[in-house]
């Protein structure tokens, strides 16, 4: 089964620092790739997405993620946390075959000053 | 322009009653699709409906069910809540069915079940 795993559930950094969060697929094709970011009682909003064109991907916010093949993986990074980027990141794939998103466990993002 | 609205933002139902959430997509967008959100399990593809048809379908029971009406507005509905129900329900839109197309996703529905 297709699945994304996403290393660490909980990240913490100091303001300024960089900001990595992991995420690795199963898949034997390319699959589409997004992050997603969540604040408390929100809904998901879409930081960005690889959909087979470049591998380095920049969204919104100073955020980007680089689609490693070799690697099945697809980490978001930011050179320089703020305080208002402390939320839950959720990596989520997609094939295809078939629309629905599979997303990983989530990994929360603490920034401290 | 209008994001993807869901109503209501909160609910609290009993055991055994019914409840049906509404969605209504950003204008031109053609497909919906539902998520059930829990600490437990998190992110659960429940189904995606496009041009009123229902394309794709999650692993739940079929107490969930769903439709979508002409002007693509969608509705899901969950009969005999049971207390492991309560979640956030995530509706999202897309202006095609397929994933190249992107997600827009609205604030939910926080849905509980006492």
């Amino acid at each position: 089964a297709q699945s994304v795993t996403q290393l660490g559930s909980h990240v913490s950094v100091s303001e300024g620092a960089l900001v990595l969060l992991r995420c690795n697929y199963s898949s034997s094709v390319p699959p589409y790739l997004f992050w997603y970011v969540q604040y408390p009682n929100q809904g998901l909003q879409l930081l960005l997405k690889y959909t087979s064109a470049a591998t380095l991907v920049k969204g919104i916010n100073g955020f980007e993620a680089e689609f490693k093949k070799s690697e099945t993986s697809f980490h978001l990074t930011k050179p320089s946390a703020h305080m208002s980027d402390a939320a839950e990141y959720f990596c989520a794939v997609s094939y295809q075959a078939g629309t629905a998103l599979i997303f990983g466990k989530g990994t929360t993002l603490s920034v401290s000053s | 322009k209008a994001g993807v609205t869901q109503t209501p933002r909160y609910l609290i139902k009993t055991r055994g009653q019914q409840v049906t959430l509404s969605c209504s997509p950003i204008s031109g967008h053609r497909s919906v699709s539902w998520y059930q959100q829990t600490p437990g399990q998190g992110l659960q593809f429940l189904f995606e409906y496009f041009s009123e048809t229902q394309r794709n379908k999650g692993n739940f029971p079929g107490r969930f069910s769903g439709r979508q009406f002409s002007n693509s507005r969608s509705e899901m509905n969950v009969s005999t809540l049971e207390l492991g129900d309560s979640a956030l329900y995530l509706c999202a839109s897309s202006k095609g069915t397929g994933a190249g197309y992107g997600y827009t996703f609205g604030s939910g529905t926080r849905l509980t079940v006492v």
